[in-house]
C-alpha cells in the first residue's frame, strides 16, 4: 500500500513564504503531485515532480526527493486567496491511474 | 478545451434511498474516469476508477456501484444510502497517460438523513 503525511494546518501571514512537507510510503513510485483546494471547491492541479529536484510555477514552487521520499510546497508571496487546503498525492505504477491523496493542509493567510 | 460536468451539486436523501450521480466529459475521447469522496475537512478517498467502457476498478468496498455506459459519461449508483454516505462526491477524469494531472467536476455535496 501507500502512504503520505503532511501537517493538518499551518498558518502564516500575506507576504510571507510558507512550506508545506510531505512524506510518502510507497512500493512503487511515478511522482509528487499538489492539488489546491478552497472550501466548497474541486481540487485544482498546481504542479508535479517525477524527477529530484525544484519545480517552479510563478509564487509557487515544488521539490523533490526521491530518496527521501519527500517533497514540499513553498508558497511566496502569500495572499489572501492562497487561503485553502493542499494537498500531496502519489501515482503508483501498478496498472490503476489513480491518485492517492494526503490528508491535506488547510492554509490560513492572516493579514 | 476539455471540459467535465457533474450533477447535482447538491443532494439530500433519506436512509435506505437510492443514488444516482452523473459525470460527462466533452472535448475529449477514452478518458481515465474517478470518483472520488471526501469527508468533511478529509482527504480524497478513491472509490472507483475506469479505463474504458464497461471497466470499472474498486478501491473499496461499500455499499456503492459505478458504470460507464459510454466513453465519456461515469455514473455513481446505491441501491440503499447509508448514513455514512454522507460527504462530496468528486468525479475526475485524465487522459488516458501515466502523469497527466486529474480534473475533477465541481462535486456533489451528499447529505444522507
Amino acid at each position: 500500500g501507500q502512504s503520505l503525511e503532511q501537517p493538518s494546518e499551518v498558518t502564516a501571514v500575506e507576504g510571507a513564504i510558507v512550506q508545506i512537507n510531505c512524506t510518502y510510503q510507497t512500493s512503487g513510485f511515478y511522482g509528487l503531485s499538489w492539488y489546491q483546494q478552497h472550501d466548497g471547491g474541486a481540487p485544482t492541479f498546481l504542479s508535479y515532480n517525477a524527477l529530484d529536484g525544484l519545480e517552479e510555477t510563478g509564487r509557487f514552487s515544488s521539490f523533490l526527493s526521491r530518496s527521501d521520499s519527500y517533497g514540499y510546497l513553498l508558497l511566496q508571496e502569500l495572499q489572501m486567496k492562497d487561503s485553502a487546503s493542499y494537498f500531496c498525492a502519489v501515482r503508483i505504477p501498478t496498472g490503476r491511474r489513480a491518485l492517492t491523496f494526503g490528508s491535506g493542509t488547510r492554509l490560513q493567510v492572516q493579514p | 478545451s476539455q471540459t467535465i460536468h457533474q450533477w447535482p451539486a447538491t443532494l439530500v436523501q433519506p436512509v435506505g434511498s437510492p443514488l444516482s450521480l452523473e459525470c460527462t466529459v466533452e472535448g475529449t475521447s477514452n478518458p481515465n474516469l474517478y470518483w472520488y469522496r471526501q469527508a468533511a475537512g478529509r482527504g480524497l478517498q478513491l472509490l472507483f476508477y475506469s479505463v474504458g467502457i464497461g471497466q470499472i476498478s474498486s478501491e473499496v468496498p461499500q455499499n456503492l456501484s459505478a458504470s460507464r455506459p459510454q466513453d465519456r459519461q461515469f455514473i455513481l449508483s446505491s441501491k440503499k444510502l447509508l448514513l455514512s454516505d454522507s460527504g462530496f462526491y468528486l468525479c475526475a477524469w485524465s487522459p488516458d497517460t501515466t502523469n497527466s494531472p486529474l480534473h475533477f467536476g465541481n462535486g456533489t455535496r451528499l447529505t444522507v438523513t
